[in-house]
């Protein structure tokens, strides 16, 4: 079974520029996730879907942030324009179902930015 | 509230021995408390999970323990080894709610051989 794919691996880029991320998650998973996880800290939530649906982007900066997921399948996130605190790896994740039915969270290997 | 607090940050344990990992929350509504383990370059992955019913989970050389009242949860490494080097993060997540995870902020852990 393939896993999470995301690209790119890695994006360096001049602050005030802009970046996005592709994810596509594991198939028949319904739920996706992008994670942000700065240097020495946990993953923190940016933004949930539930299908094609947003489920949760309380802590997604939507100023400078967005993401879709169009029909529910893979999911693009994109900064613009980025901050130098934008620098982290941004974790792409999916499971089968949400809430009671989450199970477990498949992660990618991430997508590594740079800001300059 | 919806904090997930972890210690230590880092520790270095020689093979063989028991390596402890401690976290602790806040909301009485997490109902789910998985432990993933991130190796450098790739993505957490899960590594046991325990839900509040039970006091104690044990998978192998991996064991959680979970003290309700204390709204404290452990992870436990049994002899460790080398390859179990790596960062560690506790999470909980509301299963009643969206389910989302919320990450402790990680423990890097090394094995000397």
């Amino acid at each position: 079974e393939a896993g999470v794919a995301q690209s790119p691996r890695y994006k360096i880029i001049e602050k005030r520029q802009s970046v996005a991320f592709w994810c596509n998650p594991i198939s028949g998973h319904a739920t996706l996730y992008w994670y942000q996880q700065i240097l020495g800290q946990g993953p923190k939530l940016l933004i949930q879907f539930q299908n094609n649906g947003v489920v949760d982007d309380s802590q997604l900066p939507k100023d400078r942030f967005s993401a879709e997921r169009l029909k529910g399948v893979d999911s693009t996130l994109k900064i613009q324009p980025a901050k130098l605190e934008d620098s982290a790896v941004y974790l792409c994740a999916s499971s089968f179902g949400m809430g009671l039915a989450t199970g477990e969270l498949f992660f990618g290997e991430g997508s590594r930015l740079t800001v300059l | 509230q919806q904090q997930v607090k972890q210690s230590p940050q880092s520790l270095i344990v020689q093979k063989g021995g028991i390596s402890i990992i401690n976290c602790a929350y806040e909301n009485t509504a997490f109902d789910y408390f998985p432990w993933y383990q991130q190796f450098p370059g790739k993505g957490p992955a899960l590594l046991i999970a325990i839900r509040p019913d039970v006091s104690e989970k044990k998978e192998g050389r991996f064991t959680i323990s979970f003290n309700k009242s204390a709204k404290q949860f452990s992870l436990h490494i049994m002899d460790s080894q080398p390859g179990d080097s790596a960062t560690y993060f506790c999470a909980a997540s509301e299963t009643s709610n969206t389910g989302k995870l919320i990450f402790g902020q990680g423990t890097t852990l090394q094995v000397k051989p």
